[in-house]
């Protein structure tokens, strides 16, 4: 079975502080991949980036960083120089490579409220 | 392309009401998956189509819930004898086959509200 835990459920910041959202995962398979979706107000989730499980180097990519590390099963995600339009619903989410369908296992998000 | 189209984006209805909801998925995308997302929670997983083929179902697909995809384009979720506890966002995605790699692109999500 598969879990992703996403402990802070509302995340409350100002204009230009940094925010780094935690997820914790658990899985049985051996190569996984990872994903964050962001959830604005409008409801649509949106890709933002993945990762497989054999890939441990950091990524940056314009204000977003997120760092993975298998040894403690994390996938942390964030946010320099938060805005307002970054407000709105972080999920953290696995799917095993092997597992017919790709059906992605969701954690229960993180609400980011940037405020000005 | 303009993405994964969701109607209607709001239902409200009666309890013991049927539903149904469309979902047309990005034209080249072979698989087709149906979540669910109650209020502050992640969405949950409920089935998903490899072309008009359901391949699998979640257990929270109870039997008053029928998901078809007749021609292996458009699905559609139906809901018989809505209940309360329906209630929900029922998210509808789309990714092209290749195994846990794939990015599912979602579509806005029909809101149902069971009275």
């Amino acid at each position: 079975a598969q879990k992703v835990t996403q402990a802070q459920t509302e995340i409350s910041v100002v204009e230009k502080e940094d925010v780094t959202l935690d997820c914790v995962y658990e899985t049985r398979d051996t190569t996984y991949y990872l994903f964050w979706y962001k959830q604005p107000p409008s409801g649509e989730l949106v890709f933002l980036i993945r990762r497989n499980s054999f890939d441990e180097q950091n990524e940056i990519s314009g204000r977003y960083s997120w760092n993975f590390q298998k040894s403690t099963s994390s996938f942390n995600f964030t946010i320099t120089a938060s805005q307002v339009v970054d407000s709105a619903v972080y999920f953290c989410a696995l799917s095993a490579i092997k597992a017919a369908g790709n059906k992605l296992t969701f954690g229960g998000g993180t609400r980011v409220l940037v405020k000005p | 392309d303009t993405g994964v189209s969701q109607d209607p984006r709001h239902k409200i209805t009666k309890r013991g009401q049927n539903v149904t909801f469309r979902c047309d998925p990005i034209s080249e995308h072979n698989r087709l998956y149906w979540y669910r997302q109650t209020l502050g929670q992640g969405p949950e997983f409920l089935t998903y189509f490899q072309n008009e083929a359901q391949l699998e179902k979640s257990r929270l697909l109870s039997n008053r819930f029928s998901a078809e995809r007749p021609k292996g384009s458009f699905s559609t979720l139906e809901i018989q004898r809505t209940e309360q506890g329906d209630s929900a966002m029922y998210l509808c995605a789309s990714s092209l086959d290749g195994g846990g790699a794939n990015v599912l692109t979602f579509g806005a999500g029909s809101r149902l509200t069971v009275l």
